[in-house]
C-alpha cells in the first residue's frame, strides 16, 4: 500500500512569490491535514479537510490556504511569501472521521521543503 | 488552549540504560499519539493510546497514557543506537478531526 505522497519535494521561492504544495493521501484516506515545522516554532497544525470540506484551520494568516478534491488529493497554497515562511510542510493522511476509535492515526508524507529567499 | 510540554528537551543517553520522557498536556483528551522523527525525515508513527491506563510496547519503546494526569510517558529500556531520533507526542481534542497539537519534542542520542 503506497505511503503519502508529497510534490515537490524541496522548493526554492522569492519573497512576494507564491507556491502550491501538493499532497496524495493514502488510498481509502479521506482526511488530510497540513502542518508546518520550522526550528523555532516546532510542529504547528495548518488545516484538516475531510470530503473536501475544511474541518479545522489553525492560527495562521490567510495567506495560507488549501483545498482538498474529489479523490481526496489535497493542495496548499501560500501566497505573498515571507521569509518566515521558510520550513518542512508536511501532510498527514487518515481514514478520517471517527478513525481515532479503531486506533488509526495520522500518517505523514516526506515533506516539503520550502526555501524562500 | 491545549499546551503540551515534553520533558526533557534533550536526552543524551548510554546504550543499555533505560530512561523515560513525559509528555504532559493541558486539556482533557483520551487520545495520544507517539511519533518518531529522523534528521530530514517526516515522522513515523509510534503508538496510538487511546483510554485511561493504556500502554503499548514495541521493542525497547513502551507507551503509557494517564488521562486523570494529564501524562504520557515514553520509556526506553536498554537503549541502542539505532533509537537516536526526535520523539514528539501528540494530543488531539476531538473524535471527529485530526488536528494534532504536538509537543516540542524530545531529541534523544544514544552513545557507545
Amino acid at each position: 500500500k503506497a505511503g503519502v505522497t508529497q510534490t515537490p519535494r524541496y522548493l526554492i521561492k522569492t519573497r512576494g512569490q507564491q507556491v502550491t504544495l501538493s499532497c496524495s493521501p493514502i488510498s481509502g484516506h479521506r482526511s488530510v491535514s497540513w502542518y508546518q515545522q520550522t526550528p523555532g516554532q516546532g510542529l504547528q497544525f495548518l488545516f484538516e479537510y475531510f470530503s473536501e470540506t475544511q474541518r479545522n484551520k489553525g492560527n495562521f494568516p490567510g495567506r495560507f490556504s488549501g483545498r482538498q478534491f474529489s479523490n481526496s488529493r489535497s493542495e496548499m497554497n501560500v501566497s505573498t511569501l515571507e521569509l518566515g515562511d521558510s520550513a518542512l510542510y508536511l501532510c498527514a493522511s487518515s481514514l478520517g472521521r471517527g478513525s481515532h476509535m479503531i486506533g488509526d492515526t495520522q500518517y505523514f508524507g516526506p515533506g516539503t521543503r520550502l526555501t524562500v529567499l | 488552549e491545549l499546551k503540551v510540554e515534553q520533558n526533557p528537551l534533550f536526552l543524551s543517553m548510554q546504550e543499555g540504560k533505560n530512561y523515560t520522557i513525559y509528555c504532559n498536556y493541558s486539556t482533557t483528551s483520551d487520545r495520544l499519539y507517539w511519533y518518531r522523527q529522523d534528521p530530514g525525515k517526516s515522522l513515523e508513527s509510534l503508538f496510538v493510546l487511546l483510554s485511561n491506563g493504556a500502554v503499548k510496547q514495541e521493542g525497547r519503546l513502551m507507551a503509557s497514557l494517564d488521562t486523570k494526569a494529564r501524562l504520557s510517558t515514553l520509556h526506553i529500556t536498554a537503549a541502542v543506537h539505532d533509537l537516536s531520533a526526535t520523539y514528539f507526542c501528540a494530543v488531539d481534542l476531538s473524535y471527529n478531526t485530526d488536528k494534532l497539537i504536538f509537543g516540542t519534542g524530545t531529541r534523544l542520542q544514544v552513545f557507545p
